[in-house]
């Protein structure tokens, strides 16, 4: 079955960037997405058709998909940006979810 | 607005049958997918499968296909997941929400609140 890699953890730093990768065969043909979820939480979408940004998600998060990683920037960490992070993309005839990413701001 | 509100959380003893809701306001129900996704205790998202209200048409996951059945009432904006035969691995949190048509990247666009299922004798 497709898979979608996740680092396992991030740590970073108040005001210093994070990025976390998501590595799947098939994504240099489909886009990635990207959610946000924070601990008794819904998932949230912060980034989708890797690069864009909904409504009401800040700047400072930003997506990119090259060959087949697909990556997350989060510029200028805050400690509200603390969360657990998934990737996904579409498979054969089947979405999946990357294995997740913690962040954490130290 | 779009919201998506689930049904409460629910206990259960292994081999009882269960069927969980979701509700869609705010936009057209029968012509949006609504999907469904589990979330065991501290692990990660997984992607069930989706199903189109318009016509009922499904696509399951590999690792969920005969597990669960989707359902909807498009009468009254509800999408279902349903057990009839629940297992103590099916403890966990399961969200509907509403992706985008797969070849514009098939992400997930709102979600609702979850749903809590302990499967417990």
């Amino acid at each position: 079955s497709y898979e979608l890699t996740q680092p396992p953890s991030v740590s970073v730093s108040p005001g210093q960037t994070a990025s976390i990768t998501c590595s799947g065969d098939k994504l240099d043909d489909e886009y990635a997405s990207w959610y946000q979820q924070k601990p008794g939480q819904s998932p949230v979408l912060v980034i989708y058709q890797d690069t864009k940004r909904p409504s009401g998600i800040p700047e400072r998060f930003s997506g990119s998909n090259s060959g087949k990683t697909a990556t997350l920037t989060i510029s200028g960490t805050q400690p509200m940006d603390e969360a657990d992070y998934y990737c996904q993309a579409w498979g054969s005839r089947s979405g999946v979810f990357g294995t997740g990413t913690k962040v954490t701001v130290l | 607005d779009v919201h998506l509100v689930q049904s409460g959380a629910e206990v259960k003893k292994p081999g009882e049958s269960l069927k969980i809701s979701c509700k869609g306001s705010g936009y057209s129900f029968a012509t949006y997918w609504i999907g469904w996704v589990r979330q065991m205790p501290g692990k990660g998202l997984e992607w069930m499968g989706v199903i189109y209200p318009a016509d009922s048409d499904t696509r399951y996951s590999p690792s969920f296909q005969g597990q669960v059945t989707f359902s909807v009432d498009k009468s009254i904006n509800t999408a279902y997941l349903q057990w009839t035969s629940l297992k103590a691995s099916d403890t966990a949190i399961y969200y509907c929400a509403r992706p985008v048509p797969a070849a514009e990247g098939g992400h997930f666009d709102f979600w609702g609140q979850g749903t809590q299922i302990v499967v417990s004798s």
